[in-house]
């Protein structure tokens, strides 16, 4: 069975730090991968998502990047982290574009 | 540019009653799912609906894609405190996409 994580699930980081956040899934393979941010517990604002190894898709102009440096494995990072960038964090996955998404457990980010 | 619109936004309710909530759009999807998420979890996908009219039911909800493919209901009988979070759909838009399209939620509270 497919399973996904996010690391770390809390993180408080100083205004102007840098960022970093990690997800892998198992279990198989050429996954579509999606980074959203979701604030107040409303609705979810794709980020990123990339179809491939190194393909990556921006969805707004932010302060932050991602990358996709092995086929199961998506990162999240920024250089200097703004008050703006809190929020809930979550990763997904899925076989295809357009098909249903499989979500991690969420990283709780506060800038401070 | 394809949009979801969910109501009612907030929705608090006794146990034991019955409600429903709607997500809409002026645009045509291949598909559509509906997804419940618990305060500080990830969303988890409750049922995709692909054929227009199709009705689908998982225990005490059962959910509705609109003959045109433009929208859906999601009805709970019964309402029970386990009921309790925020309800999203999302739609793969007709002509494909490689992402989905979320609504912006339907925060139900079902107080015991």
């Amino acid at each position: 069975s497919q399973t996904i994580h996010q690391w770390p699930a809390t993180l408080v980081q100083p205004v102007g730090s840098p960022l970093s956040l990690e997800c892998t899934v198992e279990g198989t393979s050429n996954p579509n991968l999606y980074w959203y941010r979701q604030a107040a517990g409303r609705g979810l604002q794709l980020l990123f998502y990339s179809v491939g190894i190194g393909q990556i898709s921006s969805e707004v102009p932010q302060n932050l990047s991602a990358s996709r440096p092995q086929d199961r494995q998506f990162i999240l990072s920024s250089k200097k982290l703004l008050l703006s960038d809190s929020g809930f964090y979550l990763c997904a996955w899925s076989r295809t574009s357009g098909d249903e998404q499989f979500f991690g457990p969420g990283t709780r980010l506060t800038v401070l | 540019t394809q949009l979801l619109e969910q109501s009612p936004q907030f929705l608090s309710i006794q146990e034991g009653e019955n409600l429903t909530v709607y997500c809409n759009s002026s645009s045509v999807f291949s598909s559509l799912q509906w997804y419940r998420q618990e305060p500080g979890e990830g969303p988890v996908l409750l049922v995709t609906v692909v054929t227009g009219g199709e009705v689908k039911k998982l225990k005490r909800l059962t959910f509705q894609f609109g003959d045109a493919r433009k929208d859906s209901s999601l009805h709970i009988t019964a309402a029970q405190p386990g009921d309790t979070g925020l309800y999203l759909c999302a739609g793969d838009p007709q002509g494909g996409s490689e992402k989905l399209v979320f609504g912006k939620g339907t925060k139900l509270t079902v107080n015991p």
